[in-house]
């Protein structure tokens, strides 16, 4: 059975740095793309950039690039968030998300970690 | 970027019901384009991908149409349980970004 299993929530002040993580199990984790989703209160899905964690290979939406690091430990199946100095407006959920390339070269998120709630405040 | 445009923001039907949700694309994404459904408190689920595949699981009632720069998600005959917010996502670009949602109500 696939799963993506995040980390808890986390309260932080701004100015603080902040890694948050997702286990892969039940497939082969170097073979899929994996990505970051982030839904702050009451809001839509933003998608923030992906990783290959057989090549590391990374692509970040320009809205969140230079904001936040995506990366991978393939020896532990594990992908990676973080920012290095956060900010109130970084307050929200955090989704991991499975790519999967399932039609032609069209991609989707087929598996959802269940979300690291994030909270920025002072 | 790649920008999604869906309609409308918000809709209230009842049980039985069919219902249209419009997704459109600010350019041609061939049939790169990837419906889910959110419920409060829940992750996204993928209902639809490449246009008009149904994810394994998913009711039939639920279907996807068009190509190009506008497609829709059809819900044949609404269920209890269909009422969420419903959100459309191109894989055409690497950069691959949602629309703004559309949330069903229950009238």
């Amino acid at each position: 059975e696939v799963q993506l299993v995040q980390s808890g929530a986390e309260v932080k002040k701004p100015g603080e740095s902040l890694k948050i993580s997702c286990k892969g199990s039940g497939y082969s984790f170097t073979s899929y793309w994996i990505g970051w989703v982030r839904q702050m209160p009451g809001k839509g899905l933003e998608w923030m950039g992906i990783i290959y964690p057989g090549d590391s290979d990374t692509r970040y939406s320009p809205s969140f690039q230079g904001q936040v690091t995506i990366s991978a430990d393939k020896s532990i199946s594990t992908a990676y968030l973080q920012w290095s100095s956060l900010k109130a407006s970084d307050t929200a959920m955090y989704y991991c998300a499975r790519h999967r390339q399932g039609g032609g070269d069209c991609y989707e998120i087929d598996y959802w970690g269940q979300g690291t709630l994030v909270t920025v405040s002072s | 970027d790649i920008q999604m445009t869906q309609s409308p923001s918000s809709l209230s039907a009842s049980v039985g019901d069919r219902v249209t949700i419009t997704c459109r694309a600010s350019q041609s994404i061939r049939t790169y384009l990837n419906w889910y459904q959110q419920k409060p408190g829940k992750a996204p689920k993928l209902l639809i991908y490449a246009a008009s595949s149904l994810q394994s699981g998913v009711p039939s009632r639920f279907s996807g149409s068009g190509s190009g720069t506008d497609f829709t998600l059809t819900i044949s005959s609404l269920q209890p349980e269909d009422f969420a917010t419903y959100y459309c996502q191109q894989s055409h670009s690497t950069l691959y970004t949602f629309g703004q949602g559309t949330k069903l109500e229950i009238k």
